[in-house]
């Protein structure tokens, strides 16, 4: 089956840093999906990005679905960042998620 | 803004026994997941609701799970008898899909099996 692959798998930082999160896919995939996992455990929808690049405050998104990987942006970063990010995507042909195993982000003070 | 409400957030049960989780999708979506996430593991897809029958499940849903929309508003996970294993997260998502796919998540059910 598909297989996700997000690296870097662990980033720490300082506040106020910069970093890029990529997701890669094994196979084509539609209707994208980024999301924040908040230290409570709740995943929280960042972007619904299938193609091109969507701003949204500090973060931003951009897939460029031909050669099959996106990228998530989070500038001058904040410790309220830190959490686990995902990427995920259904297949071509059928509509579940596949998940990617996450960036575990630290932002410190 | 709509969101997707989940009961309870965490539950706590014994080996062998039945439990019900339950979720209130996004009032005018038509399609409805569960999926479940095992502490520091990934998320994993388990099931796909429309049209109210399964329209996709994975290995890991197995006989011992069952969903069900009783009503207009709920959607359901049922556990039969609960392993040690099926401690987790689970999340309920839904989607409108005719317009778009994006999913929409729970907050999640802390499942915690002793």
């Amino acid at each position: 089956g598909i297989q996700v692959e997000q690296s870097p798998p662990d980033l720490i930082l300082q506040e106020g840093a910069n970093s890029t999160l990529r997701c890669n896919f094994s196979d084509s995939v539609n209707n994208l999906q980024w999301f924040h996992q908040n230290p409570w455990g709740q995943l929280i929808n960042l972007f619904y990005i299938p193609s091109g690049t969507k701003q949204n405050g500090r973060l931003s998104a951009t897939t460029v679905a031909t050669e099959r990987y996106s990228l998530l942006y989070i500038s001058s970063s904040q410790t309220t960042d830190s959490g686990v990010y995902f990427c995920a995507g259904p297949p071509d042909s059928n509509y579940q998620l596949i998940w990617g195993a996450g960036t575990k982000l630290i932002i410190k003070p | 803004e709509p969101e997707v409400t989940q009961t309870p957030s965490h539950q706590v049960t014994q080996m062998g026994q039945e439990v019900i989780l339950r979720c209130v999708p996004i009032s005018n979506h038509l399609y409805f997941y569960w999926y479940r996430q095992i502490l520091g593991q990934k998320v994993e897809f388990l099931v796909s609701f429309y049209n109210n029958e399964i329209s996709e499940k994975s290995e890991i849903f197995d006989d011992q799970f069952s969903v069900e929309r009783p009503d207009g508003s709920n959607f359901t996970l049922k556990i039969r008898s609960t392993k040690l294993e099926d401690s987790a997260m689970y999340f309920c998502a839904s989607t409108q899909r005719l317009v778009s796919h994006e999913q929409y998540f729970g907050p999640g059910t802390r499942l915690t099996v002793t």
